[in-house]
């Protein structure tokens, strides 16, 4: 099935450190968004985005959705132990609830 | 306000048998949408619900089919299990309004999953 290309597939950080992911489509979204997922749970959204050029935060995360509507990044800042897990990327189409998901960026913190 | 629920958390199946799993969505949001998580093929969509009818559908086999409730509760079935169904299920609800367009009122809010492991 279709998927977002999501680099890279994992991270392995020094706590404090940033860090930034990012997803790429061939094809256009209209919302952008960002889940994590721990060991046994299902995604939590982190960040949406519903326009190009929008630039979102929320606490140490920021989000980008791309000028083209093809990519976006994200960036968490100051990383901390509770950072760990994976992160998705997923982009929605307009009228469509499906969601199309990237790989998933694992991330390792080292304390 | 209660989150996503989805019972039971863990399967085990035998080849050749059929799975039901249960979804409730959270209170007032009619949309709920059904995902296979797999280390191979990640996260892919099966279908999704709304108002008791199905309004999107994924690249399934028809071995793979959905329900939803007057009360917005969803199940899912599997039938003719084989040993690559084993995955996670999940599922996600959303408000989903109609004429909402993209926004808020259409974030999907996931369930923890149902563990499916066919033997």
């Amino acid at each position: 099935g279709q998927q977002l290309n999501q680099s890279p597939q994992s991270m392995f950080i020094q706590e404090g450190e940033d860090v930034s992911m990012n997803c790429t489509s061939s094809s256009i979204f209209n919302t952008w968004l960002w889940y994590k997922q721990d060991p046994g749970e299902g995604p939590v959204l982190l960040i949406a985005l519903y326009k190009a050029g929008e630039l979102t935060s929320n606490g140490r995360l920021t989000a980008q959705f791309g000028i083209t509507r093809k990519d976006s990044f994200l960036n968490i800042s100051a990383s901390i132990p509770s950072d760990v897990g994976i992160y998705f990327c997923a982009g929605q189409r307009q009228g469509a609830q499906k969601l199309v998901f990237g790989q998933g960026t694992r991330l390792t913190i080292n304390p | 306000k209660a989150g996503v629920t989805q019972t039971p958390r863990y399967l085990i199946k035998t080849r050749g048998q059929q799975v039901t799993l249960s979804c409730s969505p959270i209170s007032g949001h009619r949309s709920v949408s059904w995902y296979q998580q797999t280390p191979g093929q990640g996260l892919q969509f099966l279908f999704e619900y709304f108002s008791e009818t199905q309004r999107n559908k994924g690249n399934f086999p028809g071995r793979f089919s959905g329900r939803q409730f007057s009360n917005s509760r969803s199940e899912m079935n599997v039938s003719t299990l084989e040993l690559g169904d084993s995955a996670l299920y999940l599922c996600a609800s959303s408000f989903s309004p109609a004429g909402a367009g993209m926004s808020s009122y259409n974030e999907q809010f996931f369930g923890p999953g149902t563990r499916l492991t066919v033997l």
